[in-house]
């Protein structure tokens, strides 16, 4: 099966600017997540889509950061605007969402490296 | 919020050497995973376990939950240079409200296997 794909795979712009991450995640996956991955350091989760609507975004930095998921398939994350402390690298994943058993593994993107300058 | 910790967080080991990585929480999760991650790429699921005290074998890697679903382990034996990269431990837990999981990631442990 086709993995998840995300696009670009690197960004530089300069402070304050605004930059947007696109991804399609894996065909049937109805859950969709971003993560934030700092260099050396564990993904932290930014937000996660179940469909088209909002799970959780308790860790998303609201003020700055926005992502949306019209049609229940592709994602973009957006960050406006952005922050040298945003410099990392945005991954995005999908899985069927499940709670419980085995099935519940996700699949990551390669995700987009964005350097902040 | 779920705090998984990692251990150690770098390894540097020969070729042919046993290593263990221990991840463990005062939280308790409905399931654990493992993934290994290159750098460039996304993390790739290594396993799941759900059973508390289950343990898995994927060639030469063993994975443990502990009983009580709070804490995992790692093992490998002889490890090879393509053992190198990124281990993650990653916990998963109920959506408050919902039916969904949610995946929460340790700090990770960067393995550098020397031939």
């Amino acid at each position: 099966e086709a993995g998840v794909a995300q696009s670009p795979r690197y960004k530089i712009i300069e402070k304050r600017q605004s930059v947007a991450f696109w991804c399609n995640p894996i065909s049937g996956h109805a859950t969709l997540y971003w993560y934030q991955q700092i260099l050396g350091q564990g993904p932290k989760l930014l937000i996660q889509f179940q469909n088209n609507g909002v799970v959780d975004d308790s860790q998303l930095p609201k003020d700055r950061f926005s992502a949306e998921r019209l049609k229940g398939v592709d994602s973009t994350l957006k960050i406006q605007p952005a922050k040298l402390e945003d410099s990392a690298v945005y991954l995005c994943a999908s899985s069927l969402g499940r709670l419980q058993g085995q099935s519940n593994g996700y699949t990551f993107g390669s995700g987009t490296r964005l350097t902040v300058v | 919020t779920q705090l998984l910790e990692q251990s150690p967080q770098f390894l540097s080991i020969q070729e042919g050497e046993n290593l263990t990585v221990y991840c463990n929480s005062s939280s308790v999760f409905s399931s654990l995973q493992w993934y290994r991650q290159e750098p460039g790429e996304g993390p790739v699921l290594l396993v799941t376990v759900v059973t508390g005290g289950e343990v898995k074998k994927l060639k030469r890697l063993t994975f443990q939950f502990g009983d009580a679903r709070k804490d995992s382990s790692l093992h490998i034996t002889a490890a090879q240079t393509g053992d190198t990269g990124l281990y993650l431990c990653a916990g998963v837990v109920a959506v408050r409200g919902t039916s969904y999981g949610k995946l929460t990631f340790g700090q990770g442990t960067i393995l550098t296997v020397h031939p």
